[in-house]
């Protein structure tokens, strides 16, 4: 069982769609981080948050620690948002990562 | 700044052939890591380092080593490699454990 759960997979939107990605996780943790993976493989850091919520123009993210569980959000969707977009938990000294959701944005 | 950079950025190894992967960070971290990424599962660490002259194992070390003689530099080695080992390799850094971490573009490693 992965400590780290990602749900959907895969999503596939309608450009200007809002969209939802979520990241539950089983393990104590003292941050969450969520990256984006761009189609070209680098991985870029878009929040590392320990509570409540953070946004950063188009994209929140959100984290219940008590249900351990995190969303990320994207508004206004565009094709440029296509990517792999990973949750990590930082639990003890170590990085959980989930599998992934792969986002495809339609024009 | 350039960042996190690593060398190479692809290489084809026989098995049993040994080869050096670096990583570089100009950002003054430090911490840095060796990830590895393999289709359907999430990224892994491998090692890493909390410091000049530290290193530690993370998820999956066996067959791999590393050293962090400087601050800026992080290598990751493997001294026969297997065709196991095929992976992509990635490289972080961060000013703190819970700290924004900044990726490397990647190493594709082939091991035949």
């Amino acid at each position: 069982k992965n400590e780290v759960e990602q749900s959907p997979q895969n999503l596939t939107a309608q450009e200007g769609e809002f969209i939802t990605i979520n990241c539950s996780y089983s393990v104590g943790i003292s941050a969450l981080h969520w990256l984006q993976q761009h189609p070209g493989g680098g991985i870029v850091s878009l929040f590392m948050l320990s509570s409540g919520k953070k946004k950063h123009g188009r994209l929140i993210a959100t984290i219940n620690i008590q249900e351990k569980h995190s969303s990320l959000h994207i508004t206004a969707s565009h094709p440029r948002d296509s990517a792999v977009y990973i949750c990590a938990a930082l639990g003890g000294n170590q990085f959980y990562f989930g599998t992934g959701t792969s986002l495809t944005v339609i024009p | 700044n350039a960042g996190v950079t690593q060398t190479p950025k692809f290489r084809v190894l026989k098995t049993g052939q040994s080869m050096t992967l670096l990583c570089a960070q100009d950002m003054n971290h430090e911490y840095m890591y060796w990830y590895r990424q393999d289709p359907g599962m999430g990224l892994r660490l491998i090692h890493y380092s909390v410091g000049e002259g530290t290193t530690a194992k993370g998820e999956v070390p066996d067959g791999y080593n590393v050293s962090r003689l400087k601050k800026q530099n992080f290598l990751l080695g493997l001294e026969s490699a297997a065709p196991s080992q095929t992976s992509v390799y990635f490289c972080a850094s961060s000013y703190g454990q819970a700290d924004t971490q900044y990726f490397g573009p990647g190493t594709r490693l082939t091991v035949l």
